[in-house]
């Protein structure tokens, strides 16, 4: 059974870079037959499609988040991530990392998320 | 890019059928047939319900059921049961590997 896991620190500075990486286990990150994406939800809000990555590298992301957002994948740790720079408080939220069909394009499975607050 | 609309919150008595909408524009949800339907407990991660506007992954209960027309896709859910209270987000593929959600609807089972 897939499972994908995010981790990383609960508490990102205003201003500096959120990083988190999700870690798949019990599938293959080098699949042809899907994307790895990040989805955040903030308190009370909905969901917020940030961007994805296909195993050779190629990245597709949200154009209102573009110009912060960068992800990348590690094939030999089956693991991709998200670096988010310049937070503010309108960042902070639970990030969800997810495999996307591309055959079908819904996000078929996904992490548990966790909470990364941005603090003054 | 903006999220697809929602109604914010859709109710029902338990064995009656209720539906959520969910409207985009032409260059997402009436260009592609590609409208996922996703179900979230609080607390929890989002689980597909529906994918390809009308399919059901394995597992899902039959009582839940999608179709779309033109612009606008939309979930049904027969024979409401206490279970089904949650929040329920729409998706669709908006081309050039982009992907947009809809705001969310609670359902609350009276």
């Amino acid at each position: 059974q897939l499972q994908l896991q995010e981790s990383g620190p609960g508490l990102v500075k205003s201003s500096e870079t959120l990083s988190l990486t999700c870690t798949v286990s019990g599938g293959s990150i080098s699949s042809s037959s899907y994307y790895w994406g990040w989805i955040r939800q903030p308190p009370g809000k909905g969901l917020e499609w940030i961007g994805s990555i296909y195993y050779s590298g190629s990245t597709y992301y949200n154009p209102s988040l573009k110009s912060r957002v960068t992800i990348s994948v590690d094939t030999s740790k089956n693991q991709f991530s998200l670096n988010l720079s310049s937070v503010t408080a309108a960042d902070t939220a639970v990030y969800y990392c997810a495999r996307i069909s591309l055959a079908t394009g819904n996000f078929d499975y996904w992490g548990q998320g966790t909470l990364v607050t941005v603090s003054s | 890019q903006s999220a697809l609309t929602q109604p914010a919150s859709v109710s029902g008595s338990p064995g009656q059928s209720i539906t959520i909408s969910c409207t985009g524009t032409s260059s997402d949800v009436g260009s592609y047939n590609l409208v996922s339907w996703y179900q979230q407990h609080p607390g929890k991660a989002p689980k597909l319900m529906i994918y390809e506007g009308s399919k059901r992954p394995s597992g899902v209960s039959n009582r839940f059921s999608g179709s779309k027309s033109g612009n606008t896709a939309s979930l049904t859910i027969s024979g409401l049961q206490a279970e089904d209270e949650a929040d329920y987000y729409c998706c669709s593929y908006a081309g050039s590997s982009t992907w947009v959600f809809g705001g969310g609807t609670k359902v609350t089972v009276l």
